[in-house]
């Protein structure tokens, strides 16, 4: 069985830098891709970016200058990082494991990280 | 970008009933096409996808069919666990977007 447990700051300050880890249980590492997606309050989801096992990335173009997403294979985890975060990046970010080896077909999902950007 | 559509925005119906949500591409994403389900505070959950394939668990109830511009969700008989917000999604190019979504409440 599958599960996403994913961590980091709920809480940051304009300009800072958000950071959250999603670490994988269950099942091979290798094979898929990796997503983030956002959910800002009230409103749809919004596909930040994927990376896959061997740690090609595809972001967003209106977050791709801020975006970094990176993979740990040895610990089964990959993480986001957003830079200079405003008012706007307020939102819960999911971390997703593709299903099977599709790109942005995303089978599992972590429970889900509320980011409050506010100063 | 490719962008999603969703008719209606929101439907209310009564358990039992036939519910059809249809979603629009703006441009052909040939069967690249998945429908999630996400309730209040919860993350959201995959379907349906490839257009008509249901994920592992979901009951026959669902089902899904279009293809190119056009797909539609169909619930044939609505149970007390399906009132939820349904979202569209395209998996043909990057970015991978979705419909503004689908609540599904009580009528």
């Amino acid at each position: 069985q599958v599960q996403l447990q994913q961590w980091g700051a709920g809480l940051l300050k304009p300009s800072e830098t958000l950071s959250l880890t999603c670490a994988v249980f269950g099942g091979s590492f290798s094979g898929y891709y990796w997503t983030w997606i956002r959910q800002a309050p009230g409103k749809g989801l919004e596909w930040v970016g994927d990376i896959n096992h061997s740690g090609s990335t595809n972001y967003s173009p209106s977050l791709k200058s801020r975006v970094t997403i990176s993979v740990d294979t040895s610990k089964n985890q990959f993480s986001l990082y957003l830079s200079a975060v405003t008012a706007a990046d307020t939102a819960v970010y999911y971390c997703a494991r593709g299903l099977g080896s599709t790109e942005a077909t995303m089978g599992y999902w972590g429970q889900g990280t509320l980011v409050t950007v506010s100063s | 970008d490719i962008q999603m559509t969703q008719s209606p925005s929101s439907v209310s119906a009564s358990v039992g009933d036939r519910v059809t949500i249809t979603c629009r591409a703006s441009q052909y994403i040939s069967s690249y096409l998945n429908w999630y389900q996400q309730k209040p505070g919860k993350a959201p959950k995959l379907l349906i996808f490839a257009v008509s394939n249901l994920h592992g668990g979901v009951p026959s109830t669902f089902s899904g069919s279009g293809s190119g511009t056009d797909f539609t969700l169909t619930i044939s008989s609505l149970q007390p666990e399906d009132f939820a917000t349904y979202y569209c999604q395209q998996s043909y190019s990057a970015p991978f977007t979705f419909g503004p979504g689908t609540k599904v409440d009580v009528k």
